[in-house]
């Protein structure tokens, strides 16, 4: 149990779908996260959530649209992706902010994402 | 910029030490971490350093920081089959408060 839930665990799409990720956080945290990991590469952080308001978008397509009803639950909504688009998507959280010591990251098991 | 780079992959005999490497480009990186990705599972804190030390330790784990260079290095101790993972370096500054990874280090202990 991680205190960070990401729900489907595998999902496979084909180009023309639409399809949404879940995020739910139990920790109590006020910040969540999307990345992005793709083998042999850094993980790219996508968007940024603090007290519900976006406050990163890291020049992320627009095929990709975050959603952050409360500081508990996160989404992440995909239309029309790109094979290139296949990955691990992380959902993360933190206390506030990003990073800090005071804060540090935690993170979903992630979903599987395969586009065809 | 804010690249932080690791060798892709480790392979370690079971018992021996492993020795993970991480050179970043900013100066003012102020917080170093260390990651851990077990198969089929998200990343998880394992340990962390200030910049204004050289030398941490935490049971098997012992983190080296040398400013001068950029570089961090994360050694194992006694290395088990369960330290089996992906291990991504970390950092950022109180200024720049977003994270920036590497691409993580398959290490892989053999018997």
């Amino acid at each position: 149990e991680t205190g960070v839930t990401q729900t489907p665990r595998h999902l496979v799409m084909g180009m023309t779908n639409k399809k949404s990720l879940k995020c739910e956080q139990h920790l109590g945290h006020n910040a969540m996260y999307w990345y992005k990991q793709s083998a042999k590469k850094p993980l790219e952080l996508m968007f940024v959530y603090n007290f519900k308001e976006q406050t990163e978008n890291n020049s992320v397509p627009s095929r990709f649209s975050p959603e952050c009803p409360n500081s508990s639950h996160l989404f992440l909504h995909l239309h029309t992706l790109q094979p290139e688009d296949s990955a691990l998507y992380l959902c993360a959280s933190s206390q506030e902010g990003q990073g800090g010591l005071g804060s540090p990251l935690h993170f979903g098991n992630g979903t599987r994402l395969t586009v065809t | 910029g804010e690249d932080v780079e690791q060798s892709l992959f480790l392979s370690v005999r079971e018992g021996d030490s492993s020795v993970i490497n991480c050179t970043y480009t900013d100066s003012s990186s102020t917080y170093l971490y260390w990651y851990k990705q077990e198969p089929g599972a998200g990343l998880q804190l394992l340990t962390y350093i200030f910049s204004n030390m050289d030398m941490k330790q935490d049971q098997r784990l012992t983190v080296l920081l040398n400013k001068k260079d950029k570089h961090l290095s994360l050694r194992i101790a006694d290395t088990q089959t369960g330290d089996s993972a992906i291990y991504f370096c970390a950092e950022t500054t109180v200024f720049r408060y977003k994270l920036s990874f590497g691409a993580g280090t398959t290490v892989t202990v053999r018997a």
